[in-house]
């Protein structure tokens, strides 16, 4: 069981907007703003989408967004294209004790 | 072009021991915190450890304390991790990743497959 909840699958179609959550407790997700999303297509790496909470690197779509509201994170992705289709996984700082947890996914799918 | 490369993947028996190394390349590879994630075959990801930029400090996830060891040698540019006692659970895609500011991580490695299987 991963330390920070997300719904196991989400989709839409093309254009639409979908939002992912991310729940955890005051003692990761809740007391610290370092938490990322990182989007993985099948076979390959892990790739940054969004860092401390909201901030997004440079040559990431401004589709994409992130925000906080006490205990839970949410990615939100704006006009939905076939290319989003992937796993996508937050991950917050959780203390000196358990340091990094992630998100257990979601399957975002393009209808 | 920033760039991590990992390697020393592959199949062992459970209670034997495996070291994974990741070449960095296309930064100051002394200048930044590094990290180990894992992710088991169709499951989520898992952070392993981090190291700061010196080696002075490095921390892991509890499971795999006192059988993980992750080490850097900045003049090799290289980040290294030594797993022994290794059980079928540890099989995984080992990744290395950059840590800036020990805050997020990026960019990630390919990744290297560790195997614990008799």
């Amino acid at each position: 069981q991963s330390a920070l909840t997300q719904p196991a699958s989400v989709s839409g179609s093309p254009g639409q907007s979908i939002t992912i959550s991310c729940t955890g407790t005051s003692s990761d997700v809740g007391s610290y703003n370092v938490v990322s999303w990182y989007q993985q297509h099948p076979g390959k790496a892990p790739k940054l989408m969004i860092y401390e909470v909201s901030k997004r690197p440079s040559g990431v779509s401004n589709r994409f967004s992130g925000s906080k509201s006490g205990n839970t994170a949410s990615l939100t992705i704006s006009g939905l294209q076939a290319e989003d289709e992937a796993d996508y996984y937050c991950c917050s700082y959780a203390g000196s004790s358990t340091h990094w947890v992630f998100g257990g996914g979601t399957r975002l799918t393009v209808l | 072009e920033v760039q991590l490369v990992e390697s020393g993947g592959g199949l062992v028996q459970p209670g034997g021991s495996l070291r994974l190394s990741c070449a960095a390349s296309g930064f100051t590879f002394s200048s930044y915190w590094m990290s180990w994630v894992r992710q088991a075959p169709g499951k989520g990801l898992e952070w392993v450890a981090n190291i700061k930029q010196d080696g002075s400090e490095k921390y892991y996830v509890d499971s795999m304390k006192g059988r993980f060891t992750i080490s850097r040698d900045n003049a090799k540019n290289s980040l290294y991790l030594q797993m022994n006692s290794l059980r079928a659970e540890d099989t995984a895609v080992y990744y290395c990743a950059r840590h800036p500011g020990g805050s997020w991580f990026d960019p990630w490695g390919q990744g290297t497959l560790v195997t614990v299987s008799s």
